[in-house]
């Protein structure tokens, strides 16, 4: 596609539930990031994956977020046994690759509710 | 680790008044970016500044780049209400190093 397509755009959850973020990037880009914005603050940085491995994993908040990328394009973020405080909007972006002065594209988001 | 601190956090303005918002490093920078996201919306990058003392401009947006490389502003001349957001700017220490995200100032503009 032309953009950065995450999807779902919106996902309700019970507390507890397992649930699944899915970020599709800008075609031939090497270098895919997930952040976390809670409403009206900045972007929390989580992990980033330069083609498949992910060399900075710092930003997960606990064991129980994880993502991974296959075929060096769709990445998935999975949030394990969530819990209210997940609940934000967590963007996808991507970039040729990782090196220096490369501008990162972004996606719609997924605004996630735990109930 | 490297921290990037944006003051102000909110600025409401009269439209036609001029706005600045100032992003402060707290280790020396290979680049800087800015991005803005609309209400509702996603960022959007918006430029990048990578020489010392660099300035900048798009249209009513002027963009400046400090000479030690650990600050930068943004300033918008005449404000209009399209010009609504927030505003970040994200520092790169060097190659191969994370963009790190100031916490954006949120302008405001009164018709």
């Amino acid at each position: 596609g032309a953009g950065v397509s995450q999807s779902p755009s919106n996902k309700v959850t019970e507390k507890g539930k397992d649930v699944e973020l899915r970020c599709d990037p800008i075609s031939g880009h090497t270098a895919l990031y997930w952040y976390r914005q809670s409403l009206g603050q900045g972007l929390e940085f989580l992990i980033y994956f330069q083609g498949n491995s992910a060399p900075d994993k710092s930003g997960l908040p606990s064991d129980r977020f994880s993502a991974e990328r296959t075929g060096g394009s769709v990445s998935t973020l999975t949030i394990q046994r969530t819990q209210q405080e997940d609940s934000a909007v967590y963007l996808c972006a991507s970039s040729p690759y990782s090196g220096d002065n490369q501008p990162q594209h972004f996606g719609d988001g997924t605004r996630l509710s735990i109930l | 680790g490297q921290q990037v601190m944006q003051i102000p956090q909110y600025q409401h303005v009269q439209e036609g008044e001029d706005f600045t918002t100032y992003c402060n490093s707290s280790t020396t920078l290979s680049n800087i970016q800015w991005y803005k996201q609309r209400p509702g919306g996603h960022p959007v990058f918006l430029i990048q500044l990578v020489k010392s003392g660099e300035v900048k401009k798009q249209k009513r947006l002027t963009f400046q780049f400090g000479e030690a490389k650990k600050n930068s502003s943004l300033h918008i001349t005449a404000t209009q209400t399209t010009d609504v957001g927030t505003y970040f700017c994200a520092g790169q220490p060097g190659a191969g190093n994370m963009l790190t995200f100031g916490g954006g100032t949120r302008l405001m503009v009164k018709p």
